[in-house]
């Protein structure tokens, strides 16, 4: 069976501040993505990243894949309230041309004005 | 605009009464999927097709049936639905499935209640 943890399940800060969010699991994945989901809609893809320690930017959103491919985080930098909304991490697993797409439950991240 | 579109967004009906919902692409995906979203448990699979007339089970199918007969289209059936089906729904597609890097586009979800 496998173990996905997203930490913490929720969050609730004031704008203006940093936070960062984890996927972390024991299994070693092809790559991970990250999706944004708001209330009433349906996940939106953030980013992708398939090499260990490999990190992208999306504005104020950093995204780190962890050196051995178990694990990733998101750092936002001075949040806003625009980054409201449900984090999925949903990292790969597999070879060749079979890699099964697998979901953690996701961050509840609400940013207050 | 390419989009994925469920329909319908909200449903309320009883135990035992056979319903279907929609999923519609237009961008030409070859693999569609329908997940079930639940507080605490995350987006799980329950059917998949990796083209026309090719469907596979997910991760929970009990009780659901699906069918591939366009490339558009991708339909979801409760036969006998029941209250343990009461959840989100989502259709997502992919240009291509099993690929490392491909991005699934979603629906905006349908809201299912089996009262």
């Amino acid at each position: 069976t496998q173990l996905l943890e997203q930490s913490p399940q929720f969050l609730s800060i004031q704008e203006g501040e940093n936070l960062t969010v984890y996927c972390n699991s024991s299994s070693v994945f092809s790559s991970l993505q990250w999706y944004r989901q708001e209330p009433g809609e349906g996940p939106v893809l953030l980013v992708t990243v398939v090499t260990g320690g490999e990190v992208k930017k999306l504005k104020r959103l950093t995204f780190q894949f962890g050196d051995a491919r178990k694990d990733s985080s998101l750092h936002i930098t001075a949040a806003q309230p625009g980054d409201t909304g449900l984090y999925l991490c949903a990292p790969r697993k597999g070879v060749d041309s079979n890699y099964q797409l697998i979901w953690g439950a996701g961050t509840k991240l609400i940013i207050k004005p | 605009e390419a989009q994925v579109t469920q329909n319908p967004r909200y449903l309320i009906t009883v135990t035992g009464k056979k319903l279907t919902v929609t999923c519609s692409q237009n961008m030409n995906h070859e693999y569609m999927s329908w997940y079930r979203q639940d507080p605490g448990l995350g987006l799980r699979q329950i059917y998949y097709s990796m083209n026309v007339e090719v469907t596979d089970k997910g991760d929970v199918p009990e009780g659901y049936k699906v069918s591939r007969k366009e490339k558009r289209n991708f339909p979801l059936i409760l036969e006998s639905p029941s209250p343990n089906q009461t959840s989100l729904y989502f259709c997502a597609s992919s240009l291509s499935g099993p690929r490392r890097d491909t991005e699934a586009f979603f629906g905006q979800g349908t809201r299912l209640t089996v009262v």
